[in-house]
């Protein structure tokens, strides 16, 4: 079965810091690849996804995560974290074409002003 | 306006009632899907469906049915409310097809407590 591992539950940086979420999958055939966000009240909104092509992948707010299909990974990064990044980042896997998305478990981000 | 919906956005509730949690999307897409999020175990799938005619259980079904009125409207009813159903609960949507078209869109989220 599909699954999905995000490293890190809780992670706390200051402004500037630079940021990266691991994210781990299970899955051996073609896959999509997305990170979602959730601001503190709102719902998720989607950050970036992969699905083909290019595996360094940017999104918005100047957000990338890189797809490392040998590795089955699709980290996020960005280099300079802001106060307003401070949110709830999941990463989801979809088999390509298929019905179910799976997500990971979630990691919340405090960055300190 | 927002293209998912999701109504109502907040509801307290007792143990054992019947709850009904409505979901509306303009996107035109055919596939709805019902979450629930709960810290730490991120978003599991309640049920989702791909059409008016087709409605399949996710991994946590139990204790919870749906009912697709319309290609527009996916409704989630706990048909018996109890404590541990407490969550946010998540609708969204997507396009058929492959690749790009398998990004999902989300509703504002419903949290629910069962008391």
């Amino acid at each position: 079965a599909q699954s999905v591992s995000q490293h890190n539950h809780h992670v706390i940086l200051s402004e500037a810091a630079s940021l990266e979420l691991g994210c781990n999958y299970s899955y051996g055939g073609t896959v999509n690849l997305f990170w979602y966000v959730q601001y503190p009240g709102q719902h998720l909104q989607l950050l970036l996804k992969y699905f083909s092509g290019d595996p360094l992948v940017k999104g918005i707010k100047g957000f990338e995560a890189e797809f490392i299909k040998s590795k089955f990974s699709f980290n996020l990064r960005k280099p300079s974290v802001q106060w307003s990044d401070t949110a709830e980042y999941f990463c989801a896997v979809n088999e390509d074409g298929g019905f179910k998305t799976i997500f990971g478990a979630g990691t919340r981000l405090f960055v300190k002003a | 306006d927002a293209d998912v919906t999701q109504t109502p956005r907040n509801r307290i509730t007792k143990t054992g009632k019947r709850i009904m949690l409505e979901c509306s999307q303009t996107k035109g897409h055919d596939r709805m899907y019902w979450y629930r999020q709960d810290p730490g175990l991120g978003l599991r799938l309640i049920y989702y469906s791909f059409d008016v005619k087709d409605i399949n259980k996710g991994e946590i079904s139990d204790g919870y049915s749906v009912s697709r009125q319309a290609q527009a409207k996916f409704s989630l009813s706990l048909e018996s409310a109890i404590p541990n159903q407490t969550a946010l609960y998540f609708c969204a949507t997507s396009d058929l097809g492959t690749g790009p078209y398998n990004e999902q869109f989300f509703g504002p989220g419903t949290r629910l407590t069962v008391l």
